[in-house]
C-alpha cells in the first residue's frame, strides 16, 4: 500500500497570502495524484488531478505541481472561502486508493 | 447536474451488517462510463476508500475491507448500495457515496453529503 504523507498538519496563513502544501508518497506515483478541499460538514471537492490539471470550475489561484514522490498544492492568494482541509490522493498503484492525512489551512 | 444522496441507519450494533444506499438523480447509474464509489471518514480523521461498482456490476474494494464489503447496483431505481458486515466501533464514520468522472475510476467529482454511521450497542 502506498502511504501518503502531508505537511504541515496545520498551516496558518493571512488572507491574500500564498499557501504552499506538500504531499509525499512512500513510492513513486508518477503524476497520478489528486487534491481535494474539504470544508466542515461537507464532502470533499476535487481540485486537481494528474498532479497539475485543475478540475472543472476550479479557480486559477489553485495550482498543483510535482511528480514521482513529491507534490505541491499552491494557493496563490488565499480567499476567505479557501480556509479548509486539503487532502492529496494517489491513484497510480491500487487497490487501495489512498489519501494523505490532510493539511488544515487556517486563518492567521 | 447529478446529485447523490446517502440513506440508511445511523446506528448499527457491533457484529451486525451496515447497509447504505446512494440514490442518484440528474443522471442514471446505468448510463455513461461512470463508476460509483463509497468513501468513509471516521470523525475528525482522514478519508478511506471503500470500493467502487461499475454500471456492468464489476467491483473492486479496499483489501483491508474486502472480505466484509458487498457492493451492488439497482439500475431500475438508479441506486447503488454498500453492505459492510461484522462491524466494530472502528467502522464508525461518515460514509460518502461518489461518482467518478467519465472513463475514470480513481478520482471523484460528484459526492453525496455524507451520512454518519455509529457502531455501538
Amino acid at each position: 500500500e502506498i502511504v501518503m504523507t502531508q505537511s504541515p498538519a496545520t498551516l496558518s496563513v493571512s488572507p491574500g497570502e500564498r499557501a504552499t502544501l506538500s504531499c509525499r508518497a512512500s513510492q513513486s506515483v508518477s503524476s497520478s495524484l489528486a487534491w481535494y478541499q474539504q470544508k466542515p460538514g461537507q464532502a470533499p471537492r476535487l481540485l486537481i488531478y494528474g498532479a497539475s490539471t485543475r478540475a472543472t470550475g476550479i479557480p486559477a489561484r489553485f495550482s498543483g505541481s510535482g511528480s514521482g514522490t513529491e507534490f505541491t498544492l499552491t494557493i496563490s492568494s488565499l480567499q476567505s472561502e479557501d480556509f479548509a482541509v486539503y487532502y492529496c490522493q494517489q491513484y497510480n498503484n491500487w487497490p487501495p486508493l489512498t489519501f494523505g492525512g490532510g493539511t488544515k489551512v487556517e486563518i492567521k | 447536474q447529478v446529485q447523490l444522496q446517502e440513506s440508511g441507519p445511523g446506528l448499527v450494533k457491533p457484529s451486525e451488517t451496515l447497509s447504505l444506499t446512494c440514490s442518484v438523480s440528474g443522471g442514471s447509474v446505468s448510463s455513461g462510463s461512470y463508476y460509483w464509489s463509497w468513501i468513509r471518514q471516521p470523525p475528525g480523521k482522514g478519508l478511506e476508500w471503500i470500493g467502487y461498482i461499475s454500471k456492468s456490476g464489476s467491483t473492486n474494494s479496499n483489501p483491508s475491507l474486502k472480505n466484509r464489503v458487498t457492493l451492488s447496483l439497482d439500475t431500475s431505481k438508479s441506486q447503488f448500495s454498500l453492505r459492510l458486515s461484522s462491524v466494530t466501533a472502528a467502522d464508525t464514520a461518515v460514509y460518502f457515496c461518489a461518482r467518478s468522472p467519465p472513463a475514470t475510476v480513481t478520482t471523484w467529482d460528484y459526492w453525496g453529503q455524507g451520512t454518519l454511521v455509529t457502531v455501538s450497542s
